[in-house]
């Protein structure tokens, strides 16, 4: 069984401050990482994709990915109130169908 | 307008009957997926297709079917529903071609009830 796992939350901090959220996954080789943003009750929206090992920016959203700890993670800079959310991690199956799995996603809650 | 279309929104049904969940796209995707959410589980994914000729068993596809009846059309049916399939469903489509063929972009969702 391949797996993602999150802290489910919630991650409180304080406007403006840096919201880190952190996935692991199970599958080594897995080679696509996803993080969607979504609010409750509506749908899962794709904010970042990250193929490489490093860091990939993209406005106040940074994904970074280490395969070899097999650790991917978010992490949003001057956090707004609106970000408030849960961010799902999805990774996707080395097998030969290459389906995603999804984590339970962090709950994020930014503190005005 | 949406790119990826649910009907319906909300559905409330009681045991035993059948249900048919609809989806849509205009994405010009091959790919299409159905995902039911409930709390504490996150998503999991029931059916997916690759292509009108390809459906395949996702981790809880027990109790549900699928009918892909074109390349934009992608249907879930709960033959006879009973209340644990009470949730939140997601159709969501991704496209094969590219580096991002597992990039999914999801549909607004159905809260079905089963009474």
């Amino acid at each position: 069984q391949k797996e993602v796992e999150q802290n489910s939350g919630p991650l409180s901090v304080p406007e403006g401050a840096i919201a880190s959220l952190n996935c692991t996954y199970s599958d080594r080789g897995s080679q696509s990482f996803f993080w969607y943003r979504q609010y409750s009750g509506k749908s899962p929206e794709l904010i970042m994709s990250i193929y490489s090992n490093g860091d990939k920016e993209d406005g106040r959203f940074t994904a970074q990915l280490n395969k070899a700890s097999q650790y991917v993670s978010l992490l949003i800079r001057d956090s707004q109130p609106s970000d408030s959310a849960t961010y799902l991690c999805a990774v996707n199956d080395s097998g030969g169908y290459q389906k995603v799995t999804f984590g339970i996603g962090t709950k994020l809650q930014v503190i005005p | 307008d949406a790119d990826v279309t649910q009907t319906p929104r909300n559905r409330i049904t009681k045991t035993g009957k059948r249900i048919m969940l609809e989806c849509s796209q205009t994405k010009g995707h091959d790919r299409m997926y159905w995902y039911r959410q409930d709390p504490g589980l996150g998503l999991r994914l029931i059916y997916y297709s690759f292509d009108v000729k390809d459906i395949n068993k996702g981790e809880i596809s027990d109790g549900y079917s699928v009918s892909r009846q074109a390349q934009a059309k992608f249907s879930l049916s709960l033959e006879s529903a009973i209340p644990n399939q009470t949730a939140l469903y997601f159709c969501a489509t991704s496209d094969s071609l590219g580096r991002a063929y597992n990039e999914q972009f999801f549909g607004p969702g159905t809260r079905l009830t089963v009474l």
